[in-house]
């Protein structure tokens, strides 16, 4: 089973700074790596996909990179409805793996 | 418009059996391989499971392997999602997702709350 470890577990932060969030995969999962926001009591929302590719409507300030073990998501400037939790997720094995969960909180 | 429709929230005691539902519509339901997510009170994200409906292929994640049952019925769109004999740590909310071919879960459904208490 693959590992997917995320860090940090909790970010303090404020509207507009530059938030990064990283994630680590026990092992080489090429780019099959997708990130998710979740606010409470909501299904999760698919943000980043293979890494780095962008879903459809969402904000051009996520972005995703990284390859192999190690990936980032980078919101560039924190908006007020970006407080939430977000996960990373693996598809490189069926049916995959999630991290643990960052939440943003405001600072 | 691609939507996923979940049966709506269930209260069980230990020992009963449950199965729960996620219509899909809007796309090519056998095409797509589905999926079940487990969301604990208060807790992150967890694949249980998930199934090809074109074929039956079924996946289960090692810890919900022997636990639950996952089943499609191509002919009405619809996945499932069953317990034999439910345990007060089932409660928790159940996701269905879409698994796009680049194979990140791209639509899900509304959840559905399973409490289980006796």
């Amino acid at each position: 089973d693959i590992q997917m470890t995320q860090s940090p577990s909790l970010l303090s932060t404020s509207v507009g700074d530059r938030v990064t969030i990283t994630c680590r995969a026990s092992q080489s999962i090429s780019r099959y790596l997708n990130w998710y926001q979740q606010k409470p009591g909501k299904a999760p929302k698919l943000l980043i996909y293979v890494a780095s590719s962008l879903q459809s409507g969402v904000p051009s300030r996520f972005s995703g990179s990284g390859s192999g073990t190690d990936f980032t998501l980078t919101i560039s400037s924190l908006q007020p409805e970006d407080f939430a939790t977000y996960y990373c997720q693996q598809s490189f094995s069926t049916p995959g793996t999630f991290g643990q969960g960052t939440k943003l909180e405001i600072k | 418009e691609v939507q996923l429709v979940q049966s709506g929230a269930e209260v069980k005691k230990p020992g009963e059996s449950l199965k729960i539902s996620c219509k899909g519509s809007g796309y090519s339901f056998a095409n797509y391989w589905i999926g079940w997510v487990r969301q604990m009170p208060g807790k992150g994200l967890e694949w249980m499971g998930i199934i090809y409906p074109g074929d039956s292929d079924i996946r289960y994640s090692p810890s919900f392997q022997g636990q639950v049952t996952i089943s499609a019925d191509k002919s009405i769109s619809t996945a499932y999602l069953q317990w034999s004999s439910l345990k007060a740590s089932d409660t928790a909310i159940y996701y269905c997702a879409r698994r796009s071919p680049e194979g990140a879960p791209d639509y899900w459904g509304q959840g559905t709350p399973v409490t289980v208490s006796s």
